[in-house]
Parts: structure tokens; sequence; C-alpha cells
């Protein structure tokens, strides 16, 4: 299985701060044939199911604000939530989908400071 | 617009098998790269993947439940159901069922939880 290792387990930031969360991969989710990482990222809110943000470690889904970005390549990716609302208080996970199990990280909590 | 919904029973005994069912709508999956994946989480833990059956009959399972899981699909009932053998207490949990649309796991439903007691 391919292990997913979230830093850090919790944040607090500042309203209108960025935040960034990093996740790591025990080996690479680069596929070489379409230079695509297998690298999505998800948002919970409480009592939610998980929300699909990020796909292709960088593509945004379709209605998701801009000010989420995802960066990386290889073992190695971040989520970016470049002015923090409110409304981002969550836990975010990433997920490799590059071979089953498309296993997770154990999820990064976040908080306003 | 794609929905999924799982249904089932919400208590089992620990040793009864677990029968899932996720009904959904808005895709297909006869369509070439589409599949319906199974995910739990236990409360306040983390996400765990389960199982994915493709539109070509594909099946793969969590390694580490391998022997207890067994998914299957009614393509004209759009339908996928998950069978968990041999429920424990540690396998209380809200199962989620999703939309696998090339490798990216995109709609979600709003999950079932399961409690395993006796």
């Amino acid at each position: 299985d391919i292990v997913m290792t979230q830093s850090p387990d919790s944040l607090a930031v500042s309203l209108g701060e960025r935040a960034t969360i990093n996740c790591k991969s025990s080996q690479s989710v680069l596929y070489s044939s379409n230079n695509k990482d297998y690298l999505a990222w998800y948002q919970q809110k409480p009592g939610q199911p998980p929300k699909l943000l990020i796909y292709w470690a960088s593509t945004r889904e379709s209605g998701v604000p801009d000010r989420f970005s995802g960066s990386g390549s290889g073992t190695d990716f971040t989520l970016t939530i470049s002015s923090l609302q409110a409304e981002d208080v969550a836990v975010y996970y990433c997920q490799q989908f590059y071979s089953t199990p498309y296993t997770f990280g154990q999820g990064t909590k976040l908080d306003i400071k | 617009q794609s929905t999924l919904k799982e249904s089932g029973p919400t208590l089992v005994k620990p040793t009864q098998t677990l029968t899932l069912t996720c009904t959904f709508s808005g895709f297909s999956l006869s369509t070439n790269g589409m599949g319906v994946g199974w995910i739990r989480q236990s409360p306040g833990k983390a996400l765990e993947w389960l199982a994915l059956i493709s539109w070509n009959d594909d099946k793969r399972y969590s390694p580490s439940l391998k022997n207890r899981l067994t998914v299957t699909k009614d393509t004209s009932k759009n339908q996928v159901v998950l069978r968990m053998t041999n429920m424990d207490p540690v396998d209380t949990a809200t199962y989620y069922c999703a939309r696998v649309w090339t490798s990216v796991t995109d709609y979600w439903g709003q999950g079932i939880l399961v409690t395993v007691s006796s």
C-alpha cells in the first residue's frame, strides 16, 4: 500500500491569512505515461461527506473557490488556501489514486486562530 | 448532476454479515472509465478506502479486508452492493459510496452510520 502522511495534524490560521497543508506519499504517484500526479485533496466538514477540491494534484474541481490551490509532484504535495475564510474550517485529506487501495492521509484539522 | 445514496441496516450484531446498497443516478456504470467505490470512517477517525468496482466488472479490495469484502453491481438498477462478513465492533463506522470517474473520486453519498453491537 502507498502510505500518505499529512502535516501538520492540526493548524490554526487567522482570517485572511494563508494556510498550507502538506502531504507526502511513500512512493511516487506520478504516472510517467501521461505525466499526471494521481493525487486529490478533499475538505470534510462535521456531519458531511468529503468534498473534492483538487485532483491531478493541481486541477481545481468545478465550483471550488480559486483561493484553494494544489501543487507538488512525485511524492510531495501542498494544499494552499490563500486567504482563509470562516467557512474553510474543516478537516482536509489527501488521497492517492495511483494504485489500489486508494489510500488517504490521516487528515489535517484547520481552525481559525 | 450525479447523486448516490447508501442504504442498509444501521445496527448489526457481531459475527453477522453487513450488506449495504448504493443506489445512484446521473451516471451509468456501463460507461468506460466509470466506477463506484466504498470508503468508511470510524467515529472521529480518518477515511479508509475499502473497495472499487469498475464499469468492466473489475473489482479491487483493501488488502487488509479482502477476505471479508465482496462488491457487486447491477447496472440495470443503478446499484452497487457491498458485503462485509464477520462484523466486529471495530467495524462501527460511517460507510460511504462514491462515484469514481477516471480514477478520481468525485461525488460522494451522504453516508450511513453502521453500529456493530450485541
